[in-house]
């Protein structure tokens, strides 16, 4: 089956610490994305990329770093310099980065610091 | 920068009944509005969507309407079933393929 898979689903860390949160998809898919979400909101765009070896940031990147060195993989740190990182991270892709090519997302890694 | 608009944030309705959801946006140069299902636990689905060209699309109980003039486009479920309970958001892209999504809807059908 096609799609995209985040791991783990449940991420727990202490304050001060790295993370890392993954994502992969097997969609053949050239653009992927990160969201955030927090309770009550809509998700708010952390960082994209539209093809290998080049991404951007989104919305609310600071605190947060990426890298696309394959096409199916793209990988979320979240680095201790985010203030708030305690929330529901969602990975998206979509065939390609323009519009009217609708995003297929991943379950999701929630990540909890304390 | 796009503001997307979503109401209301709670929809209570009773099984069988219809229920609507409404956004506006801002930019008008946005030309491609999805709406996403998100069940608990999940990742958000593309339910429908529509292009700026087109004022309605339906897809069995699914229907999306636009009004590129007043800006602003709806979702509207009928025969509403259990299943049907999730949260549900809008979304605006433009050109440039960026996308501002709603608040979200939770959406309750009571059996």
């Amino acid at each position: 089956d096609g799609g995209i898979t985040q791991s783990p689903k449940y991420l727990f860390r202490k304050e001060g610490q790295n993370v890392t949160l993954s994502c992969e998809q097997n969609l053949n898919h050239d653009a992927m994305y990160w969201y955030r979400q927090d309770p009550g909101q809509g998700l708010r765009l952390i960082y994209y990329s539209q093809i290998v070896n080049d991404f951007q940031k989104g919305d609310i990147a600071e605190g947060y770093s990426v890298s696309r060195e394959k096409k199916e993989s793209f990988p979320l740190t979240v680095t201790s310099a985010q203030k708030n990182p305690t929330a529901f991270y969602l990975c998206a892709s979509s065939s390609t980065g323009g519009a009217g090519s609708p995003l297929h997302f991943g379950n999701g890694t929630r990540l909890t610091v304390t | 920068g796009e503001n997307v608009e979503q109401h209301p944030s709670t929809l209570s309705v009773q099984e069988g009944d219809s229920a609507v959801i409404k956004c506006t946006y801002s930019d008008s140069a946005s030309n491609y509005f999805p709406w996403y299902k998100q069940e608990l636990g999940k990742g958000p689905q593309l339910i429908i969507d529509i292009r700026s060209n087109v004022g309605e699309k339906k897809d069995q109980r699914i229907a999306v309407t636009l009004n590129k003039t007043a800006k602003h486009f709806s979702l509207h479920i009928t025969e509403t079933q259990p299943e049907d309970s999730a949260v549900y958001f809008c979304a605006a892209y433009t050109n440039a393929g960026k996308s501002t999504f709603g608040d979200g809807t939770t959406l309750t059908v009571k059996p």
